[in-house]
């Protein structure tokens, strides 16, 4: 397998415009989680799903930010509008169960 | 709610320094343990995991206990590479069986030769 896929890797954007970020899980997995990672603040939960279901968002840092797992192949994280505060690393992973969770290479996001 | 607390940053050692990075949970019930390791420019590899009191998890040189009595779970390795340069995760499972983890905070690992 492929592994998780990620894109773009690098995303450079301007203020206020809409960003999306893509996601393909490992086949079979059920979960998918989003997380963004920051010098200040570490690593983040965004978002959750289990079965294209989001389970917990409660990381979702305001409205400005979407995810989407319209089927089981494929998730999208959405930034609209983006703000400079944004630029960071955001990962995706699944995991099949058992708490062991495999990550993407991570989208770079730097919004000027 | 659980929580997990590593130290802080940066550790710097000599090649073939002795390694240990401290980690202390939070948590209710029996969470499993894990130990990332996260390289430049790449995403978070599970590097062990233990599941249950007393276990031991090993791989690539890296060992760490899960020690109930002391809720803790440090990561060691007897004789560290400049490969082994990296920032490491110590995580815990979500109650529930979400499939959810905690992540503490990592902790940069600098090997100089």
């Amino acid at each position: 397998d492929a592994g998780v896929i990620q894109s773009p890797r690098h995303e450079v954007t301007e203020m206020g415009q809409e960003v999306t970020l893509r996601c393909k899980p490992i086949s079979g997995h059920d979960y998918l989680f989003w997380y963004r990672q920051t010098m200040m603040r570490g690593l983040e939960l965004l978002i959750y799903f289990n079965n294209n279901v989001p389970i917990d968002d409660s990381g979702m840092p305001e409205d400005r930010f979407s995810a989407k797992m319209p089927n089981a192949s494929f998730s999208t994280l959405k930034i609209q509008p983006s703000e400079p505060r944004d630029s960071a690393v955001y990962f995706c992973a699944s995991s099949p169960g058992k708490n062991i969770q495999y990550f993407g290479a991570g989208t770079r996001l730097s919004v000027l | 709610g659980d929580s997990v607390t590593q130290m802080e940053g940066p550790v710097t050692l000599s090649e073939e320094a002795f390694l240990t990075i401290n980690c202390t949970y939070t948590a209710t019930g029996y969470p499993s343990l894990f130990w990332y390791v996260q390289y430049p420019g790449e995403g978070l590899q599970l590097l062990l995991k233990a599941t249950k009191a007393d276990d031991k998890g090993s791989n690539k040189g890296f060992e760490a206990t899960y020690r109930k009595e002391t809720t803790s779970f440090h990561l060691e390795k007897g004789s560290v590479q400049v490969s082994d340069s990296a920032v490491y995760f110590c995580a815990l499972s979500g109650s529930g069986n979400t499939g959810k983890l905690i992540f503490g905070q990592g902790t940069t690992l600098q090997v100089k030769p």
